[in-house]
């Protein structure tokens, strides 16, 4: 079974650019997550998708991230435009279904830099 | 806001050693995960524990979940260098929506 696809793997760019990450969940899997680590620092979730709708954006900064999952399957999240704090492992997981019990599948993560 | 936090942040043992890191939540959880995360990795799914007072092994890994579900531990008897990595508890969040909220981890450094 394939696991969670992401790319790019790395990225680097300056403060105020815009940049673009992409993720293609295991097949069949409903849900999908977009997480953010920053260094030292356990994954904090960013927003989560049901199929193609929303479920939670509660903590994704809504000024400068927009995320879309437009055929219920890959998804891209999008920050325009990039902060110094920006600076972090962008991580994509998917799971089964949205359920308590939901073992969540991560993809390899994007680093990006911010400079 | 609810709140999973991990201790210690980080800990170096001797090959050999036992290991255990301590996982506090500020509110009752209906299950916990445990996930490990290699230097440079993702993280991976180890575990889920959803009864009150459960303990599970996987080999030399003990898991509990605490009686009052609020706290959970894991514990690594004779540590080997393929443990090296950080270890992250995460307890759904308040809104039922299978959103999880993930401890600061525990990073364990095993010398040989």
């Amino acid at each position: 079974e394939a696991g969670v696809a992401q790319s790019p793997r790395y990225k680097i760019i300056e403060k105020r650019q815009s940049v673009a990450f992409w993720c293609n969940p295991i097949s069949g899997h409903a849900t999908l997550y977009w997480y953010q680590q920053i260094l030292g620092q356990g994954p904090k979730l960013l927003i989560q998708f049901q199929n193609n709708g929303v479920v939670d954006d509660s903590q994704l900064p809504k000024d400068r991230f927009s995320a879309e999952r437009l055929k219920g399957v890959d998804s891209t999240l999008k920050i325009q435009p990039a902060k110094l704090e920006d600076s972090a492992v962008y991580l994509c997981a998917s799971s089964l279904d949205r359920g308590l019990a939901a073992e969540q599948y991560f993809g390899p993560g994007t680093r990006l830099t911010v400079t | 806001g609810q709140q999973v936090m991990q201790i210690p942040q980080y800990q170096h043992v001797q090959e050999g050693e036992d290991f255990t890191t301590y996982c506090n939540s500020s509110t009752t959880l209906s299950n916990i995960q445990w996930y490990k995360q290699r230097p440079g990795g993702h993280p991976v799914f180890l575990i889920q524990l959803v009864k009150s007072g459960e303990v599970k092994k996987q080999k030399r890994l003990t898991f509990q979940f605490g009686e009052a579900k609020k706290n959970s531990s894991l514990h690594i008897t004779a540590t080997q260098t393929t443990d090296v990595g950080t270890y992250f508890c995460a307890g759904p969040g308040s809104s039922n929506t299978g959103k999880l909220i993930f401890g600061q981890g525990t990073t364990l450094q095993v010398k040989p």
